[in-house]
């Protein structure tokens, strides 16, 4: 059964970093392309970013683009989300999911950016 | 980006009764490989969401045969044949063919 569970969600000022991490079961982790996608709280699904299978394409969705990373151990089965300069904005429980077409989906971690 | 745009946005439907739901993209659909990926998600409340449908019309591994998906180019529907109390939550369509993916802005069912 495929399985992705999300940590490192937290608190965090206004410019500040977090790391999110994804760990991944259940199926061949390094065949896979993997997300991140996020909702604001109350609100619709917006995707962020994508990394493929051996970490040498990414695409971002614009509102992010030169402050967060992704980027994947294959080693480990883990996908990471480096996000930097962090705004309120960003507020949002993030989820980890397979592929381009977002096979599965993890239960999410929140980050709350505010002062 | 690609715009999907939903409807409607609140959708409240009798048990037993069917319920449909449209999506609609602003650029057509269709891959350079000649396959249209167009994705329908579930989130019921509090949970995380549930793809139910892939490329159009194929339902994921059990979902229940009464989600069929259909449509083709910038125009698609996710019907529902009977509503069950189990299908209350938010409905996304999704296009998975252009950078950036984008969603639609989601469908609220619920019981009447």
């Amino acid at each position: 059964e495929v399985q992705l569970v999300e940590s490192g969600g937290g608190l965090v000022q206004p410019g500040g970093s977090l790391r999110l991490s994804c760990v991944a079961s259940g199926f061949t982790f390094s065949y896979y392309s993997m997300s991140w996608v996020r909702q604001a709280p109350g609100r619709g699904l917006e995707w962020v970013a994508i990394l493929n299978q051996d970490g040498s394409d990414t695409h971002y969705v614009d509102s992010v683009k030169g402050r967060f990373t992704i980027s994947r151990d294959n080693a480990k089965n883990s996908l990471f989300l480096q996000m930097n300069s962090l705004r309120a904005e960003d507020t949002a429980v993030y989820y980890c999911a397979r592929d381009r077409q977002l096979y599965r989906w993890g239960q999410g971690t929140l980050v709350t950016v505010s002062s | 980006d690609v715009v999907m745009t939903q409807s409607p946005l609140s959708l409240p439907v009798t048990l037993g009764q069917p319920a449909s739901i449209s999506c609609r993209s602003s650029e057509s659909l269709v891959y350079s490989d000649g396959k249209t990926y167009l994705n329908w998600f579930q989130q019921r409340p509090g949970q995380s969401p549930r793809r139910l449908i892939y490329k159009v019309s194929n339902r994921d591994s059990g979902v229940p045969d009464r989600f069929s998906g259909s449509g083709s180019g910038t125009d698609f529907t996710l019907k529902i044949s009977r509503v069950e109390a189990e299908d209350v939550g938010i409905y996304y369509c999704m296009q998975g063919t252009h950078w950036p993916l984008t969603f639609g802005g989601g469908t609220k069912l619920e019981i009447k």
